[in-house]
């Protein structure tokens, strides 16, 4: 069983259109991660969080909000989406202790 | 701040012979160094992880040995195969334990 899913896998956005990306987790880890994934960068964190109703920015958060109501799930918000948003998105738990994340098979979202 | 150098973007050697991906790292903090392995249009996965200085640890045929001194953790293998193309990303975590910095990645190719 996939302990990490996403939905959608694949989104056509428009710009200035808004988009929901969806995570849960199933390993009950109290960290959840929103990444992107481009040629030459790598994964870049966006938002994460602690726990239910806690988000902290990461590294590239502009554009970006984040949502935890619960334990199991995360949501990555793109209220205006713009080209430049194009990219792979990965979600990723981890515990506590910070010794692995796990992550999610992947969003791939083209904004046209 | 932290942060993670990859200075290899692609690799391509032939099956059988051997790998060695470099990693380096800057950090004010006790490091804790990760290699993650993505095959193609797959999640990353974590294969190698270790915080301790000197010491070799190993995972499916790679190894690799984080040296304090000179702030590396390069990943080898002894033999390739061509199951090993794949996208490989060193990461760090952060001092705050909950947060890992990911170099931009090299993507190994092998040939038959």
């Amino acid at each position: 069983e996939a302990a990490v899913t996403q939905s959608p896998r694949n989104k056509v956005a428009v710009t200035g259109g808004k988009v929901t990306l969806s995570c849960n987790q199933t390993n009950n880890h109290n960290n959840m991660y929103w990444y992107r994934q481009d040629t030459g960068h790598g994964l870049r964190l966006i938002h994460y969080s602690y726990g239910a109703g806690s988000t902290e920015k990461g590294d590239i958060p502009d554009g970006y909000k984040a949502s935890r109501p619960s334990q199991e799930n995360f949501s990555l918000i793109l209220e205006l989406a713009t080209p430049s948003q194009t990219s792979v998105y990965f979600c990723a738990s981890g515990d506590a202790k910070g010794a692995e994340q796990y992550f999610g098979p992947g969003t791939r979202l083209t904004v046209l | 701040g932290d942060s993670v150098t990859q200075t290899e973007g692609l690799v391509t050697l032939t099956k059988g012979l051997p790998v060695m991906l470099n990693c380096t790292y800057q950090t004010t903090y006790s490091p804790f160094l990760f290699w993650y392995v993505q095959h193609l249009n797959e999640a990353p996965k974590l294969l190698l992880k270790s915080s301790t200085d000197n010491k070799r640890t190993e995972h499916q045929g790679f190894y690799a040995t984080l040296h304090k001194s000179s702030s590396s953790f390069h990943l080898q293998k002894s033999s390739v195969q061509l199951s090993d193309s794949a996208l490989y990303f060193c990461a760090l975590r952060e001092s705050n334990y909950n947060v890992l910095y990911f170099g931009s990645g090299t993507k190994l190719t092998v040939e038959p």
